[in-house]
């Protein structure tokens, strides 16, 4: 069974400085691993995926993540965070061997960047 | 990318009474999945439409409940039967093209059941 973990409920960083929200994985094989934002009544817009090759992606509004196989995390980051970055982030995996299935999401993350 | 229509955008629903939740899709998609995500939690996945045969549904979901049609490539609809305010949620249609590409999402239905 494939599983997301995000460890984290809220995390709070001031604007200007560097942001990590993590997210750890579990699947049976190798994974396809997503990130999306998601603001206030709205729905879910794709930020970056990692799908094979380069460890560290690179996404939308300056967002990337860097797959770690050996401890299974993808963990999302920005160097200088928006107030506007203000949202919440969902990490989401797919096993490579499930085909066209859908994605299972993790619990997500509300993310307060402070002026 | 896939643009996805969702309709209605929200209601308020009496309890005992169904609605149905249309998703339209600017292109033909491979996949399309209905999720739900109550408030303040994660999206479930409550099952995938399937083009001309019965959708597959996830454990803890059923069809009396929760029908699904998928007569084409680039629509769907989702009813929610019998509702109860425990259904109160918002309702998000879902696509694909392949199994490596992300999944869009249209912008949800918000339903209040009083």
């Amino acid at each position: 069974a494939q599983s997301v973990a995000q460890p984290e409920d809220q995390v709070n960083v001031a604007e200007g400085n560097p942001l990590t929200v993590k997210c750890t994985y579990s699947v049976s094989g190798n994974p396809y691993l997503f990130w999306y934002v998601q603001y206030p009544n709205r729905g879910l817009q794709f930020l970056l995926k990692y799908i094979t090759g380069d460890n560290l992606v690179k996404g939308s509004y300056g967002f990337e993540a860097e797959f770690n196989k050996s401890q299974t995390s993808f963990h999302l980051k920005k160097p200088s965070a928006l107030v506007s970055d203000s949202a919440l982030y969902f990490c989401a995996v797919r096993d490579i061997n499930s085909g066209n299935t859908p994605l299972v999401f993790g619990k997500g993350t509300r993310l307060s960047v402070i002026a | 990318s896939a643009v996805i229509s969702q309709k209605p955008s929200r209601d308020i629903c009496q309890r005992g009474t169904s609605l149905t939740i249309q998703c339209q899709v600017d292109s033909q998609v491979t996949m399309m999945f209905w999720y739900r995500q109550q408030p303040g939690q994660s999206l479930t996945l409550i099952a995938t439409a399937n083009q001309g045969s019965e959708a597959t549904y996830e454990s803890g979901f059923v069809i009396d409940k929760f029908p699904i049609s998928r007569p084409n490539l680039t629509f769907s609809t989702l009813t929610v039967s019998n509702m109860s305010p425990e259904d109160s949620s918002i309702y998000l249609c879902s696509v694909g093209t392949s199994s490596t590409g992300e999944l869009f999402f249209g912008e949800g239905s918000r339903l209040t059941v009083l």
